[in-house]
């Protein structure tokens, strides 16, 4: 079974401050990773995903997130925020391996930008 | 190319009624997924199809829910009859191979059961 933990439904930061999202997983094989972000009345667009390799992962528009076995993290990052960041951010999980393609949400984190 | 387009994009129904939701693939893709978030939710897988079968529809609630996709092009899901517990956000998705690193999704349907 897997799990998404994201900590945090609310998070709020200053234009051009560091963001920092949290994503914790559980799974019993190798993970395959997503950070999903969804803008008011659209649909989820794809950030980034780490499925092997590096564990560093960039993604669309500055962000980027480190995969940490040891501590069975995902979480996501940007050096500095910028308004058209507002938007809710999903973490989510699959298996790895090609052997699953259903994936596991966590319960979303909604960003705010203020000046 | 076009999109995963869904509709409606709004649906306030009263409990007891009928509701279809509908969910266009984009063109060439034979991996059709609904997903759902009830309010304050996580979003929850609810199945998946093949072309026209399905492959995984372990994340179906109940018998009140029946989807179909007939011919292997649209997909349609259908709620009857709706119960307030059905409100939340229904999101489609489509990829070419099944991997899940390759879907797309739609803008979803935001369905209101009054």
């Amino acid at each position: 079974a897997q799990s998404v933990t994201q900590l945090g439904s609310h998070v709020s930061v200053s234009e051009g401050a560091l963001v920092l999202l949290r994503c914790n997983y559980s799974s019993s094989v190798p993970p395959y990773l997503f950070w999903y972000v969804q803008y008011p009345n659209q649909g989820l667009q794809l950030l980034l995903k780490y499925t092997t390799g590096a564990t560093l992962v960039k993604g669309i528009n500055g962000f980027e997130a480190e995969f940490k076995k040891s501590e069975t993290s995902f979480h996501l990052t940007k050096p500095s925020a910028h308004m058209s960041d507002a938007a809710e951010y999903f973490c989510a999980v699959t298996q790895g391996g090609g052997g699953g393609n259903k994936l596991t949400f966590g319960t979303g984190t909604q960003l705010k930008v203020e000046l | 190319e076009a999109g995963v387009t869904q509709f409606p994009s709004h649906s306030v129904i009263e409990k007891g009624q009928t509701v279809t939701l509908r969910c266009d693939p984009i063109s060439g893709h034979d991996n059709l997924y609904w997903y759902r978030r009830v309010m304050g939710k996580e979003i929850k897988f609810l199945l998946h199809f093949v072309k026209e079968s399905k492959q995984d529809e372990s994340g179906m609630p109940n018998n009140r829910f029946l989807a179909e996709r007939t011919g292997g092009t649209y997909s349609t899901l259908k709620v009857q009859p709706a119960e307030l517990e059905d409100s939340g956000v229904y999101f489609c998705a489509s990829s070419q191979d099944g991997r899940s690193w390759g879907y797309t999704f739609g803008s979803g349907t935001r369905l209101t059961v009054v």
